[in-house]
């Protein structure tokens, strides 16, 4: 168990949808980052918050948002679903530089 | 950009000793990170090398040449449990973000 808590697991749901994905950092971990991985494109970075700010995003479709709160627990949208979204979602934190420990992932089906 | 390069699969009979290649060429280096992954499970850390030489920790060990953009991890006395992708990932220097490689898979004979 990494500290790193994801909800729901699992998500069925429709194209054209929009969905929510929450994660919850380790205690005292400041950064969280979200990761998107499909059997044929692998573990691809979406984006970090740092502290509630944004610190660096990837290959995020406009599509897909997210933030931070005070809290420092963070949530992914996903909205106007394709197909093609169907992934396995992986959230990590990290104190700051360094290792990253994930959550247990939310897989999302689009149907 | 960054290209991170390592072997699809791997085949080792128990007991064995394994060897997971991962070259990559990236700009803004911060430390090179291996990760192992159970099929549908989260990724899990295993080290982190940001100077040159080599890790060890039990029986895994990662090295590290930062001149050749090239790592590796080194998988001892193999168990049925070590088959699993291993993933090999490259930090940047600004922000900490994660590029991952393919993956490795390792299947594990007895």
């Amino acid at each position: 168990d990494s500290g790193v808590t994801q909800t729901p697991k699992h998500l069925i749901t429709a194209t054209g949808q929009r969905v929510t994905l929450r994660c919850s950092p380790r205690s005292g971990d400041l950064s969280v980052y979200w990761y998107q991985q499909s059997l044929d494109q692998g573990l691809q970075f979406l984006i970090q918050y740092y502290n509630g700010e944004e610190r660096a995003k990837g290959n995020i479709l406009e599509r897909f948002s997210a933030q931070q709160f005070p809290d420092l627990h963070s949530e992914l949208n996903l909205s106007s679903l394709e197909l093609g979204d169907s992934a396995l979602y992986f959230c990590a934190s990290s104190v700051a530089l360094g290792e990253q420990y994930f959550g247990p992932g939310t897989r999302l089906t689009v149907t | 950009g960054q290209n991170i390069d390592q072997p699809t699969e791997m085949t080792a009979t128990e007991g064995a000793i394994v060897q997971i290649n991962c070259t990559y060429q990236t700009s803004g280096f911060n430390g090179l990170f291996w990760y192992q992954q159970h099929a549908g499970e989260a990724p899990t850390f295993l080290s982190y090398n940001v100077l040159d030489g080599l890790e060890e920790k039990g029986r895994f060990s990662s090295f590290l040449s930062r001149s050749k953009g090239y790592s590796y991890l080194l998988l001892k006395e193999l168990q049925m449990k070590d088959s699993a992708s291993y993933l090999c990932a490259v930090s940047k220097a600004a922000g900490n973000k994660l590029t991952f490689g393919g993956g490795t898979r390792v299947l594990v004979k007895p």
